[in-house]
């Protein structure tokens, strides 16, 4: 039973357009979110992340909103670029113990 | 700063065949973890350990075995390798209360 689900498995935008990526949870003893960004060939690097105290999170163009009660969490980037195009995996854990993660998305921005 | 390294990077083998997969950091981390990442699975937690001389079952350990040789490195191995374990493999690591940093990740075919 996967912890944290993701969509979209892929993702294309045009340059300069939004991409939206989701992610929902079950366990109400999460309390970290992160998102990860990765590059072929890469390992995973930290984007940003949210704690379940805040509903929106925002670092230049990337966006978390947080919503608790439905237990869903999402990744804006506005004005997405080429440079974006990369794999993004949503995770979650409790106490940072075990980090569990989506499937990943797979975003291409198109020039 | 090397961070988490990880060796070696690619590697091919037979059915049966052993092998471990070696990871060092570099970032005086307590914790340390092994995924696999497979498409449309996301990073699945093989095994972790929370500290030096400690392990514990993650996700999807059959078939693996790990040692915390010391606090900077963390092996997994394989006995008996099968195609269904065919995958990349990532290491990480973290100190307390913060994220996960990620090693380049090793690519295993096995055939």
């Amino acid at each position: 039973q996967q912890q944290v689900k993701q969509s979209p498995q892929s993702l294309i935008v045009q340059k300069g357009g939004i991409s939206i990526i989701n992610c929902a949870y079950e366990n109400t003893a999460f309390d970290y979110f992160p998102w990860y960004q990765q590059f072929p060939g890469k390992g995973p690097a930290l984007l940003i992340a949210i704690r379940p105290d805040v509903s929106e999170k925002k670092e230049g163009r990337f966006t978390i909103s947080f919503n608790k009660s439905a237990k869903q969490f999402s990744l804006h980037i506005m004005d997405s670029q080429p440079g974006d195009s990369a794999t993004y995996f949503c995770a979650a854990t409790s106490n940072f113990n075990k980090f569990y993660f989506g499937s990943g998305t797979k975003l291409n921005v198109k020039p | 700063n090397a961070g988490v390294t990880q060796t070696p990077k690619f590697q091919v083998l037979k059915t049966g065949q052993s092998m471990t997969l070696q990871c060092a950091q570099d970032m005086n981390h307590n914790s340390m973890y092994w995924y696999r990442q497979d498409p449309g699975m996301g990073l699945r937690l093989i095994y972790y350990s929370a500290s030096e001389g400690t392990t514990d079952k993650g996700e999807v350990p059959n078939g693996y075995n790990v040692s915390r040789l010391n606090k900077r490195e963390f092996s997994l191995r394989l006995e008996s390798a099968a195609p269904s374990q065919t995958s990349v493999y990532f290491c990480a690591s973290r100190a307390v209360n913060t994220e996960a940093f990620f090693g380049q990740g090793t690519r295993l075919t096995v055939v």
